[in-house]
């Protein structure tokens, strides 16, 4: 079963543009982490936020949560064409979920597209 | 390189057939998880071990079984295969369990039920 939910499922922009994305879920949560996934290939961590942290950043990455809305967003700044890829939110939540207590519930995804 | 490698990378099968997806962590890492990766169904978390012990069960099928062995490689053997159950086949490691530890993730097998 889905925990999170991303929002858009598709984002298209340009080179140098920033790219905003964002996940939603339904229960209280350990941590949120960010994954990135190139065209059916392996999944990549980008970055892991406790239920206690507020914002966290990894080079061009930005990453808030707010606990209250249960929600994060995920921001690349200053885009690539690398960057091209799918997004995926991942939720630990706090309480045995669908028998995955502990364990990466994923969102279906943000679909980046960076133009060169 | 994530350090996690599975085998085979493609695999196609009928209808009915069983098969088994191998999967070595990262060096040091004692946690291993599957994951299915289907366009409907998106990333469904299957069963994780550690240290050679099932820690969590999700949405995996009776059909389907995994283990973990002394060495901490794992195997998922799919039985009775449908072609539903065609989909993209994810391993991933970590050193921990509790899900406060970030996963790393192998390339994937894709599989094909004819």
């Amino acid at each position: 079963s889905q925990q999170g939910e991303e929002d858009p499922q598709a984002l298209s922009i340009q080179e140098g543009e920033n790219a905003t994305m964002n996940c939603s879920y339904k229960t209280s949560i350990n941590n949120l982490q960010w994954y990135r996934q190139n065209s059916g290939r392996g999944l990549v961590h980008l970055i892991l936020i406790r239920s206690n942290e507020r914002e966290k950043h990894s080079g061009r990455l930005r990453v808030t949560l707010d606990t209250s809305k249960k929600s994060s967003s995920l921001l690349i700044t200053a885009s690539r064409a690398a960057d091209t890829a799918s997004y995926f939110c991942a939720t630990v939540p706090a309480v045995n979920y669908g028998g995955s207590q502990g364990n990466l519930i994923f969102g279906k995804g943000t679909k980046l597209s960076v133009k060169p | 390189d994530s350090g996690v490698t599975q085998t085979p990378k493609h695999l196609i099968t009928a209808t009915g057939q069983r098969v088994t997806l191998r999967c070595s962590p990262r060096s040091g890492d004692l946690s291993v998880y599957w994951y299915q990766q289907s366009l409907d169904q998106g990333l469904q978390f299957l069963i994780q071990y550690y240290n050679g012990e099932e820690r969590a069960k999700g949405n995996i099928l009776e059909r389907f079984s995994a283990q973990q062995f002394p060495d901490l490689h794992s195997e998922l053997n799919l039985s009775s295969l449908e072609l539903g159950d065609s989909a993209l086949y994810f391993c991933a490691s970590s050193v921990g369990t509790g899900g406060g530890f970030e996963q790393y993730f192998g390339p994937g097998t894709r599989l094909t039920v004819t």
